[in-house]
Order: structure tokens, then C-alpha cells, then sequence
């Protein structure tokens, strides 16, 4: 069974203090690892899809890379209007193409 | 302004009572979906479609029913509400069947509750 473990659940961190979110998955072929920025009360929002172990993105204090186990969100001196919930999505071969798997979420915070 | 659109916002149901929850598009996006998401539970997919007239079952499809009339509308209907389908549901669309490149755009969801 295809199967997405986000760590850790919950991370609070001071204003310019930098760190990584884990997203560890086991899935039967990867398609396609998303990450996304949920705010409270509302819908997630895109930021990065990773296609192949080695593969890295870019957007502005945040960073995504992918092995073939698992990947890490680097965020580099974040800010408060950083924190939100981070969520992590596959896409296997097994489930069809059209189907994606979500992890928990890790909710950040940043203290000013 | 360009996005999925989801109403109602909140609604109160009584177990048993029917209702639909609407979802709208103006992509032109062929691929559209519902999640619903659970506290300790990540987004788990109910149906979804990749084109007007085709639907299929997603992981948790039970109690619900869709309809894909047209390729802006995607309508996800309760039966009969059960307290177990108090959730925070989301509509999802994308341009390519596989999400691709962009991803996936989400409405900002209706909070259902069912007493």
C-alpha cells in the first residue's frame, strides 16, 4: 500500500532560523512528488512538483529535493508569514495516474 | 478572478438529509476531484473526473455521488448525511490528467458539519 509519513508533525522556529521538513514515502513507482502551503481555512496551495530522485525547485526561501525515499522542504531564514501547514503528495503508478496520496502535514510556525 | 470555486462555505446537516456541495471551474480544466480532510488524517481522495461524462471512484467514495456534466462543474452529492461525513471537503482541478507541472488548484473548501 502506498503510504506518505510527514516529520515532524509540528515545528515552531524563530524568525531567520533555518531547517527542513521531512516527507518519507513508499509508493510503487513514483510518478510525481507535490508539495503544497495550506493556510488556515483554506484550500492548499501549489508550490513544487519533483519528478526524479536528485531533482531540486526553487521559490524564494524555500527548497525542494527528492531521493528515492524520501524528500526535504529547506526553509532558509524563514519569516513569520511563512508559517503554515506543509503538505507532501504522491503520485504512484498503482493508484493511476489521477490519484494522489497526502500526508499529515507539518504545521510551522515562526516566531518573530 | 480565475480559480475553483466552492459553495457553501459551512453547513449544518442533519443526519439523514441530502444536499450538494458545488464546485466550479473556469480553467477549462479537464481533470477535477474532491478530497476531504480529517484532523490527523491527510487529504483522502473521494471521486474524481478526467473529462465531461467520466467519473471514477477514489479512495474513500462511499455515501457520495458525482456527476460531470460539463467541464466547468464537478457536484458532489451526500445521500443520506451521517455524522462520520462531518469534514472539511475540497474541490481540486488541473489541466493535465496527471497533475504535471502546475498541480493541482483547490477551492477553498466547505466545512460540512452533520448532527
Amino acid at each position: 500500500e502506498d503510504q506518505v509519513t510527514q516529520s515532524p508533525e509540528a515545528l515552531r522556529l524563530q524568525e531567520g532560523e533555518s531547517s527542513s521538513l521531512n516527507c518519507s514515502y513508499t509508493v510503487s513507482g513514483l510518478r510525481g512528488l507535490f508539495w503544497y502551503r495550506q493556510d488556515p481555512g483554506k484550500g492548499p496551495e501549489f508550490l513544487f512538483t519533483l519528478y526524479s530522485a536528485g531533482e531540486e525547485k526553487e521559490k524564494e526561501r524555500l527548497k525542494a529535493t527528492l531521493t528515492k525515499k524520501e524528500s526535504f522542504l529547506h526553509i532558509t531564514a524563514p519569516k513569520p508569514e511563512d508559517s503554515a501547514t506543509y503538505l507532501c503528495a504522491v503520485q504512484a503508478d498503482a493508484q493511476g495516474a489521477q490519484k494522489l496520496v497526502f500526508g499529515q502535514g507539518t504545521r510551522l510556525t515562526i516566531n518573530p | 478572478n480565475a480559480g475553483v470555486t466552492q459553495t457553501p462555505k459551512f453547513q449544518v446537516l442533519k443526519t439523514g438529509q441530502s444536499m450538494t456541495l458545488q464546485c466550479a471551474q473556469d480553467m477549462n480544466h479537464e481533470y477535477m476531484s474532491w478530497y476531504r480532510q480529517d484532523p490527523g488524517m491527510g487529504l483522502r481522495l473521494i471521486h474524481y473526473s478526467v473529462g465531461a461524462g467520466i467519473t471514477d471512484q477514489g479512495e474513500v467514495p462511499n455515501g457520495y455521488n458525482v456527476s460531470r456534466s460539463t467541464t466547468e462543474d464537478f457536484p458532489l452529492r451526500l445521500l443520506s448525511a451521517a455524522p462520520s461525513q462531518t469534514s472539511v471537503y475540497f474541490c481540486a482541478s488541473s489541466y493535465s490528467t496527471t497533475g504535471g507541472a502546475g498541480g493541482y488548484t483547490f477551492g477553498s473548501g466547505t466545512r460540512l458539519t452533520v448532527v
